[in-house]
């Protein structure tokens, strides 16, 4: 099975921040990847598809990059919606594994 | 519009069964595979599995093999997630979601509001 390990695991920034969050896989997975937010309460919801395209309605602040086992989300300028918790997810092969999430908090 | 509708919460105790249910509509039910997701009360998300109502062609995670069961109703356009023998260790909230394939790759693109099920005794 194909580990996924999310970086770091919690963040504080400020409103206008630019924020990075990192998913590594354990073997190269092309750009079968995916980010998710969840808001507390809710379903997670889908930002970002194969690695880096962005999903109808999503803000442009948001964008992803990277291939073969080094990801990247990036939030160019923090808004106050923005806070929440972000997952990555493969899907290479099955089990198509989460990351462990990174929880974007207020500074 | 896409939407998925899960039912309601569950309180069990352990070693009941339980069968959750997740109503798709505004799309054919039966050409996207559905995945079931695991959260944990404060903890990540678990990838259980994805089954195609199609031909009910499932794949389980490990973890959640023989734990476990997929079915669907195309009929009903439902997908059921289903235990024989809860244990506490089950308690969380199940998400159901669609899967499609964007061309470049698979992703869950809408998803049930999610389905929580305590287990205790």
């Amino acid at each position: 099975d194909i580990q996924v390990t999310q970086s770091p695991s919690s963040l504080s920034a400020s409103v206008g921040d630019r924020v990075t969050i990192n998913c590594r896989t354990s073997q190269s997975i092309n750009i079968y990847l995916n980010w998710y937010q969840q808001k507390p309460g809710k379903a997670p919801k889908l930002l970002i598809s194969s690695a880096s395209t962005l999903q109808s309605g999503v803000p442009s602040r948001f964008s992803g990059s990277g291939s073969g086992t080094d990801f990247t989300l990036t939030i160019s300028s923090l808004q106050p919606e923005d806070y929440a918790t972000y997952f990555c997810q493969h899907t290479s092969s099955t089990p198509c594994t989460f990351g462990q999430g990174t929880k974007l908090e207020i500074k | 519009e896409v939407q998925l509708v899960q039912s309601g919460a569950e309180v069990k105790k352990p070693g009941e069964s339980l069968k959750i249910s997740c109503k798709g509509s505004g799309y054919t039910f039966s050409n996207n595979w559905i995945g079931w997701v695991r959260q944990m009360p404060g903890r990540g998300l678990e990838w259980m599995g994805i089954m195609y109502p199609g031909d009910s062609d499932t794949r389980y995670s490990p973890s959640f093999q023989g734990q476990v069961t997929f079915s669907a109703d195309t009929s009903i356009s439902t997908a059921y997630l289903q235990w024989n023998s809860l244990k506490a260790s089950d308690t969380g909230i199940y998400y159901c979601a669609r899967q499609v394939w964007t061309g470049l790759t698979d992703c869950f693109d809408h998803w049930g509001q999610g389905t929580l099920v305590t287990v205790s005794s």
